[in-house]
């Protein structure tokens, strides 16, 4: 099993930008891929994007292309996630998960960060 | 994108009841569909892939049907630590939307 460790909780005034990260350790980096999914306080989960960087540019929710940036190197495990232009809607826990996929079953979040506070306030 | 609707929302159920949560996709997502469960404070858990594969050292009380648009998430016989909201999430295509969850607390 991989183990996620995310950064820890930040907090940001209205228009600025912020940066999270994630790295990976234990298991195999095979494929490795990288998925963020955020939670508002009370609320669902929210499917933000991902990356394969085996595969090339990263995939994002429309309500998040343009506005979010997501990173992975292989190699080291790393990545990270950066949102900029923040609004009080955007407080929330942020998640990094790691997702395995192929053909037959589609593609799953097996293992997960701790997850992030993003607390964006004046 | 395709949404996901879940039903109900909440349940209340005793120890030892069966539970049957319902997740509907807006459009056919083959049986690309996961469940996850979550316990307050803490990340989702995986319980099950492709609509009804179990996730390594996930409890057989737990099991999912389906295909297409309607899928089931069921466990039988509800434990202590069954107790959470549950997470349906269609991996067909991209976004990979999730429900809105369906929380399950004690009667």
């Amino acid at each position: 099993q991989v183990q996620l460790v995310q950064s820890g909780a930040e907090v940001r005034e209205p228009g600025s930008s912020v940066k999270v990260s994630c790295k990976a350790s234990g298991g195999s980096f095979n494929h490795f891929a990288i998925t963020w999914v955020r939670q508002a306080p009370g609320q669902g989960l929210e499917w933000m994007g991902g990356i394969v960087p085996l595969f090339g540019a990263p995939r994002y929710a429309q309500k998040f292309r343009g506005r979010v940036t997501i990173t992975a190197d292989e190699f080291t495990g790393a990545a990270h996630m950066e949102m900029k232009d923040l609004t009080s809607d955007d407080t929330a826990l942020y998640y990094c998960a790691r997702p395995l996929f192929d053909s037959w079953n589609g593609y799953y979040l097996v293992d997960w960060g701790q997850g992030t506070l993003i607390t964006v306030s004046s | 994108d395709i949404q996901m609707t879940q039903s109900p929302p909440s349940l209340s159920a005793a120890v030892g009841d069966s539970v049957t949560i319902t997740c509907r996709a807006s459009q056919n997502v083959n049986t690309f569909l996961n469940w996850y469960q979550q316990t307050p404070g803490k990340a989702p858990k995986l319980l099950i892939y492709a609509t009804s594969k179990l996730q390594s050292g996930v409890p057989s009380r737990f099991s999912g049907n389906g295909s297409a648009t309607e899928f089931t998430l069921t466990i039988r016989s509800l434990q202590p630590e069954d107790f959470a909201t549950y997470y349906c999430q269609q991996s067909y295509s991209p976004p990979r939307t999730f429900g809105r969850g369906s929380k399950v607390d004690i009667k």
